[in-house]
């Protein structure tokens, strides 16, 4: 079984740049999770998709957006890059949408914005 | 708006003994799921230990177990017999249950050293 993989492993942009990663699920998981984790601090939550939609959004601005494909891998694209977007940003999976099931994580992409 | 708050940020434990990190957090939602995560040091975050807020009982998997003191709004975590592997950053985490999907709100963190 094949765990959440990430793409790439780090990253370096410049100011108003834009960027996409990228998360492959674990396999029959059909949930994926974006959080962004500022050096020293926890994950904040960016989005959720189910099923290619759009199932929850945390306080993040449009210019953070995302896509799921078919095989539930999924993007998180982010425009008009600012300093503060430097950061770990981990992709997660999970099955379903009830809160309690466990969300297995990646080992994030690396992004330094210059 | 719900708030976790990981007071510790770094604890250290002698190998083979016991510790216990702490968090609190803040809600008005009588229902609801608490976490503690580790990120080891290769960054990829694994969930350790999960409780639901109805239930009483707190929690336990293997050395790993929690003080859930739901009137407090605290959730700890004791490591029992500490092995050099638990060294990592262990972040406790807040979940709604009716939430629009995972929105998880993250503590700060604790960074963990085991001395041998």
């Amino acid at each position: 079984e094949t765990g959440v993989t990430q793409s790439p492993t780090h990253l370096i942009k410049t100011r108003g740049q834009q960027v996409t990663l990228r998360c492959s699920s674990q396999s029959g998981h059909n949930t994926v999770s974006w959080y962004q984790q500022a050096l020293g601090q926890g994950p904040q939550f960016i989005f959720q998709y189910y099923r290619e939609e759009e199932n929850g959004r945390g306080n993040f601005p449009p210019r953070f957006s995302g896509l799921q494909f078919p095989n539930y891998s999924s993007e998180l694209n982010v425009n008009a890059l600012e300093l503060d977007d430097s950061a770990l940003y981990l992709c997660a999976s999970n099955v379903g949408t009830s809160g309690y099931n466990e969300q297995f994580f990646g080992p994030g992409t690396r992004l330094t914005v210059l | 708006a719900q708030t976790v708050t990981q007071s510790q940020p770094e604890m250290s434990v002698q190998e083979a003994e016991t510790v216990t990190l702490s968090c609190t957090y803040d809600t008005s939602e009588s229902d609801y799921y608490l976490f503690w995560y580790k990120q080891p040091p290769s960054r990829q975050m694994i969930l350790v230990i999960r409780q639901e807020a109805y239930k009483q009982q707190n929690a336990t998997e293997n050395r790993f177990s929690v003080n859930f003191q739901k009137a407090a709004k605290s959730f700890s975590l004791k490591i029992s017999d500490s092995q050099l592997g638990d060294a990592a950053m262990y972040f406790c985490a807040y979940r709604r249950t009716n939430t629009g999907g995972f929105k998880t709100i993250f503590g700060a963190g604790t960074r963990l050293f085991v001395k041998a």
